[in-house]
């Protein structure tokens, strides 16, 4: 089965500037998240879909992070304005019926 | 407050030598607990979980509830293991996902 697509893989900005991540899941996967992984740290949940809906955001800034999830299949992550400090791997990981969450690949982000 | 504690950053072991990944959780109700792993240049991926009770890759670990731990261990250690590993607890019914800052083992040869 095809695994987690995640683009672009490495994206340089200016701080300020804004920048959309994708994911495209497993096919069938109900639950999409998306984590920020920092230099030398564990990931840290952002936002959990269950289809198209929000399960919970409780550590997403809102001030400038959003993401959706049209259709209950795609995701876009969006930071509007970034700072030096979201620089971080950005992984979107999926799961099915069964416990076990497949990971992208991951956007690597550099704000300068 | 929900919290999973990976206590050593960095965990060296020579090759052959018994290993021992450790994580305390501090989670309401019965979370399932997981163990993932990172090779080099590799996606995060599922090692095992604690329900499955299974070894993979000669890795095991048990639950202990009374001392709320998940330690990882593996009797002999091979180079091929040296990786970034994460203990994971999924709330329960919720299927949140959430990682411990993770232990990187090295393995010396």
């Amino acid at each position: 089965e095809a695994g987690v697509a995640q683009s672009p893989r490495y994206k340089i900005i200016e701080k300020r500037q804004s920048v959309a991540f994708w994911c495209n899941p497993i096919s069938g996967h109900a639950t999409l998240y998306w984590y920020q992984q920092i230099l030398g740290q564990g990931p840290k949940l952002l936002i959990q879909f269950q289809n198209n809906g929000v399960v919970d955001d409780s550590q997403l800034p809102k001030d400038r992070f959003s993401a959706e999830r049209l259709k209950g299949v795609d995701s876009t992550l969006k930071i509007q304005p970034a700072k030096l400090e979201d620089s971080a791997v950005y992984l979107c990981a999926s799961k099915g019926r069964f416990p076990e969450a497949f990971f992208g690949q991951g956007t690597r982000l550099t704000v300068v | 407050a929900q919290r999973v504690t990976q206590p050593e950053k960095l965990l060296s072991v020579f090759k052959g030598a018994p290993v021992e990944l450790k994580c305390n959780y501090s989670y309401s109700g019965s979370p399932e607990l997981f163990w993932y792993v990172q090779y080099s240049r590799q996606r995060l991926q599922l090692l095992l979980r604690h329900i499955s009770r299974e070894s993979i890759k000669g890795f095991t670990a048990d639950l202990n509830k009374g001392e709320t731990s998940f330690h990882l261990k593996k009797p002999f250690a091979q180079e091929e293991d040296s990786a970034m590993y994460y203990c994971a607890p999924d709330r329960a019914g919720s299927y949140q996902l959430t990682f411990g800052k993770g232990t990187k083992l090295s393995v010396i040869p």
